[in-house]
Order: structure tokens, then sequence, then C-alpha cells
């Protein structure tokens, strides 16, 4: 089965560019999450959705990124425009509809972002 | 408050021998959810276990097992007789059951040598 997949896997882009990270999660689940992994912070949740709703954003560090969930198979999370300090590995992640935000969350690969 | 504190940052050990990583959770909450993840090299996060508050059996799987205290807040992950491919970041996770965010810890980076 395949599992979560995120692209691009790298991003290089410069400073005021706008990018775009997509995530297809697992067949079935209902519950999509965003994170952001950097040195300083760690591994922040950034926003999650549960039937293609958002449910929590608090997460999103400024109104320069935006995430959407158009259908139970894709998400988007979108930055613009881009600042260096937005480099990180940005991961997408799934889970079963039981209770989502307590279940197994498998991970996508990350996309690695570098704004310079 | 809620927080998940792994205060190793990085541990070495040598092969085949036993390492603790240590996790201390603070929460108001009876009830929630404890995790461990695993962050290899490659670097997709893998789950390794999930445990509820009112379950404070220990677990064994393998060569990896947990130490759930209450009332010390402590998730303890240990391994025994290391291997190499168990080197890796592992990351303790903290979900409330009255919350929707799920809290990471820092995580410790963990070398096994050869």
């Amino acid at each position: 089965d395949a599992g979560v997949i995120q692209s691009p896997r790298h991003e290089v882009t410069e400073m005021g560019q706008e990018v775009t990270l997509r995530c297809k999660p697992i067949s079935g689940h209902d519950y999509l999450f965003w994170y952001r992994q950097t040195m300083m912070r760690g591994l922040e949740l950034l926003i999650y959705f549960n039937n293609n709703v958002p449910i929590d954003d608090s997460g999103m560090p400024e109104d320069r990124f935006s995430a959407k969930m158009p259908n139970a198979s894709f998400s988007t999370l979108k930055i613009q425009p881009s600042e260096p300090r937005d480099s990180a590995v940005y991961f997408c992640a799934s889970s079963p509809g039981t209770s989502g935000r307590r279940d197994e969350q498998f991970f996508g690969p990350g996309t690695r972002l570098t704004v310079l | 408050a809620q927080k998940v504190t792994q205060a190793q940052t990085e541990i070495s050990v040598v092969e085949k021998e036993d390492v603790t990583l240590d996790c201390v959770y603070e929460t108001r909450d009876t009830t929630y959810y404890l995790f461990w993840y695993k962050q290899p090299p490659s670097g997709e996060l893998v789950f390794l276990i999930r445990r509820n508050s009112f379950d404070e059996q220990n677990e064994i799987s393998g060569r990896y097992s947990w130490n759930f205290q209450k009332s010390t807040s402590s998730f303890n992950f240990t391994i025994t007789a290391s291997q190499v491919v168990d080197s890796a970041v592992y990351f303790c996770a903290l979900n409330m059951n009255r919350d929707d965010k799920i809290i990471f810890g820092k995580g410790t980076r963990l070398h096994i040598l050869p």
C-alpha cells in the first residue's frame, strides 16, 4: 500500500517567491496533519483537517501560510511570500477516523524547503 | 501547561549495550495519550507505540520496552541489545483527550556505534 506522498521532496526558492507543498494522504484516512520541523523549534503542528475541513490552524505561524484540502486525497500548504526563516522540513501525516488526534499517525517523507 | 521534555539531546552507545531514552510530560488532564516515534536518517517518522493514561502496564515488543509511571509523569523507552539500525532520532509525544494538539518533545538523537 502506498503511504503518505509528499511533493516535492526538496524545494529551493528565493525570498519573496510563492511555495506550494503537496500531500496525498493514505486512502481512507479521515485526518490530515501538516507539521514543520526545525532544529530550533522541533516538530510543530501547523494545521489539521478532518474530512477535508480545517479543524485547528492555530499553529500556522502567520498569514503568509495557508492550507487547503479540496478533496479527501489532496492537500496543499502554501507560503506566500516565502522568507528565509521558513526554511524547514515540512511533514504531512494522516490517520484513520476513529479518534484521529490520538490514533497512530502515518507520516510522509517530508519536503525540505530552503528559502534563500 | 502541557509539555513534553526529553532531557537527553544526544546519546551514543556501543552496539549491544542497553539504552534508555527518558520522557517526562506535564498535563493537568486525567485522560491523555502518550506516543513514541522514531525518525531514522531517511527522515520519515515512524510510529512505535501509543499508551493511554489509564493503562500503566509496561509494554515489551522485541528489543523495545516502555515504562509508564504516572507517579513521576514519565514514559521511558528502553532498547536492549542495541543495534546500529536503531540509530535515529526518537520523539516522545503527548495528546490530551480534550485538546486537538499533539505535542512532541524535542527528540533524542541516538547513535549506536559498531
